[in-house]
């Protein structure tokens, strides 16, 4: 595996569903980004974590929580979801300790909240 | 409130013609900016970075700043049809990250 990768790609889910998003990223970063994608909206950054730690949290709602076990993995985990939640959901990663340099994105996974 | 302005578009450019895309932006202590190129229905992807007033070149792309007038602008020489796509600009200042809507470019064959 080269890059950032993400895991689902798709995911439908319920509103009373509990789901996770997986991000991993193979190019030795050293910070990681949430972002979420919605349609005529533009990129809005959710969660930061340099060095495994949270830098920034963009009065996101609690019932997106995030998880950083190092510096190779991110998760978003997701419990109770509304139908304007439905968005892509794409991860990226940075090559310094400096947040918000050059970002490299993940594919991405496309949530939709029935 | 900070703001990234860019013009939603359809930008429509002839192949060979040189496309112009611009975004304005409100905070004047913003830092760094970039370019990001965004495919229908694939995740963005970095074609430029400019930090300091002026131009920078990077193959058929060129970025230019000017802090005095809070614009920044990508210009793409021979425009290809493999250049159509959405183009993201995006700004850094402080502690934040902010970025544009982006501007749909389409390369008429």
């Amino acid at each position: 595996e080269t890059g950032v990768t993400q895991t689902p790609r798709h995911l439908v889910m319920g509103m009373t569903n509990k789901k996770s998003l997986k991000c991993e990223q193979h190019l030795g970063h050293n910070a990681m980004y949430w972002y979420k994608q919605s349609a005529k909206k533009p990129l809005e950054l959710m969660f930061v974590y340099s060095l495994e730690e949270r830098v920034e949290n963009n009065s996101v709602p609690s019932r997106f929580s995030p998880e950083c076990p190092n510096s190779s993995h991110l998760f978003l985990h997701l419990h109770t979801l509304q139908p304007e939640d439905s968005a892509l959901y794409l991860c990226a990663s940075s090559p310094t300790q400096r947040v918000y340099n050059e970002q490299f994105f993940g594919p991405g996974t496309r949530l939709t909240v029935l | 409130q900070k703001e990234v302005e860019q013009n939603s578009g359809p930008l429509s450019v002839p192949e060979g013609a040189i496309a112009s895309l611009n975004c304005t932006y409100s905070d004047r202590g913003s830092q760094s900016f970039f370019w990001y190129r965004q495919y229908s229905g694939k995740s963005p992807e970095l074609i430029m970075s400019i930090y300091s007033n002026g131009d920078k070149e990077d193959g058929r792309f060129t970025a230019q700043l000017n802090k005095a007038s809070q614009y920044v602008s990508l210009l793409i020489r021979d425009s290809q049809p493999s250049d159509s796509a959405t183009y993201l600009c995006a700004l850094v200042g402080g502690d934040k990250i902010i970025f544009g809507k982006g501007t749909r470019l389409h390369i008429l064959p």
